[in-house]
C-alpha cells in the first residue's frame, strides 16, 4: 500500500524556518517525481514545488522561490521542504503528493504550518 | 489569482446534472492533460478525472470530463448529497514549469 506521511509542521515566527519531511512507502520512491502542494485556510490548492526522481531538478512556485528549498533522499525514501524567511501567507496545510502518474495519484494527509508572532 | 479559472460556486438538487468549467491557456490546458480533484478541506484530494476524460477505478461514471482547446469541464450527473465538496481542475504548465490549479468550485447539493 502506498503511503505518504508528512511531518515537521508547527508554529513558526515570521522570518523563521521550518523543515517539512515526507516519508514514502509502498512504492519505488526513487523512480518517481514528487511535489509539495499547500492549502491556506479558506483558500484553494496551490502547487509549491516539484522535484525530479533523481533530485537534480527542482521547480518552485513564484510565491516561494528564493525562500523554500526542495530536496530528497532516495535511500531514506524521504522528501523534504526547507522553508526559510517564513511569512504569514505561508500558513497552510502542506501536502506531499505523487501526481501525474496516471491513474495512480497519491497524497499524504498533510502537515500544518502556522506562521505567527 | 489562480492560473486556471473556475467558478467559485455551483449548486444543484439531487438527481440533477451540473457542470464545472475550467479555463486556462495554451501553456497549460492547451498543451497538457487536465485533471479534476474532489476535495474536502483537511483531507487528501481525490483524483476524479485524469488525462482530460479518464476515470480511475472506483470513481462512478456519474463523473465525466472533457476538454476543448484551452478549456475543460467536469460534469456530474445524478447529483447526490455526498457529492458536496470542493472541485479543482489542475494540469502542468509548460511556461511556469509547474503544476497549476484552478481556484476551486464549491459544489452545494440543495
Amino acid at each position: 500500500e502506498v503511503q505518504l506521511v508528512e511531518s515537521g509542521g508547527g508554529l513558526a515566527q515570521p522570518g523563521g524556518s521550518l523543515r517539512l519531511s515526507c516519508a514514502a512507502s509502498g512504492f519505488s520512491f526513487s523512480n518517481y517525481e514528487m511535489n509539495w502542494v499547500r492549502q491556506a485556510p479558506g483558500k484553494g490548492l496551490e502547487w509549491v514545488s516539484y522535484i525530479s526522481d533523481s533530485g537534480s531538478t527542482v521547480y518552485y512556485a513564484d510565491s516561494v522561490k528564493g525562500r523554500f528549498t526542495g530536496s530528497r533522499d532516495n535511500a531514506k525514501k524521504s522528501l523534504y521542504l526547507q522553508m526559510n524567511n517564513l511569512r504569514a501567507e505561508d500558513t497552510a496545510l502542506y501536502y506531499c503528493a505523487r501526481i501525474g502518474y496516471d491513474p495512480d495519484d497519491y497524497w499524504g494527509q498533510g502537515t500544518l504550518v502556522t506562521v505567527s508572532s | 489569482q489562480s492560473v486556471l479559472t473556475q467558478p467559485p460556486s455551483a449548486s444543484g438538487t439531487p438527481g440533477q446534472r451540473v457542470t464545472i468549467s475550467c479555463s486556462g491557456s495554451s501553456s497549460n490546458i492547451g498543451s497538457n492533460y487536465v485533471y479534476w480533484y474532489q476535495h474536502l478541506p483537511g483531507t487528501a484530494p481525490k483524483l476524479l478525472i485524469y488525462r482530460n476524460n479518464q476515470r480511475p477505478s472506483g470513481v462512478p461514471d456519474r463523473f465525466s470530463g472533457s476538454k476543448s482547446g484551452t478549456s475543460a469541464s467536469l460534469a456530474i450527473s445524478g447529483l447526490r448529497s455526498e457529492d458536496e465538496a470542493d472541485y479543482y481542475c489542475a494540469g502542468w504548465d509548460d511556461r511556469l514549469s509547474g503544476w497549476v490549479f484552478g481556484g476551486g468550485t464549491k459544489l452545494t447539493v440543495l
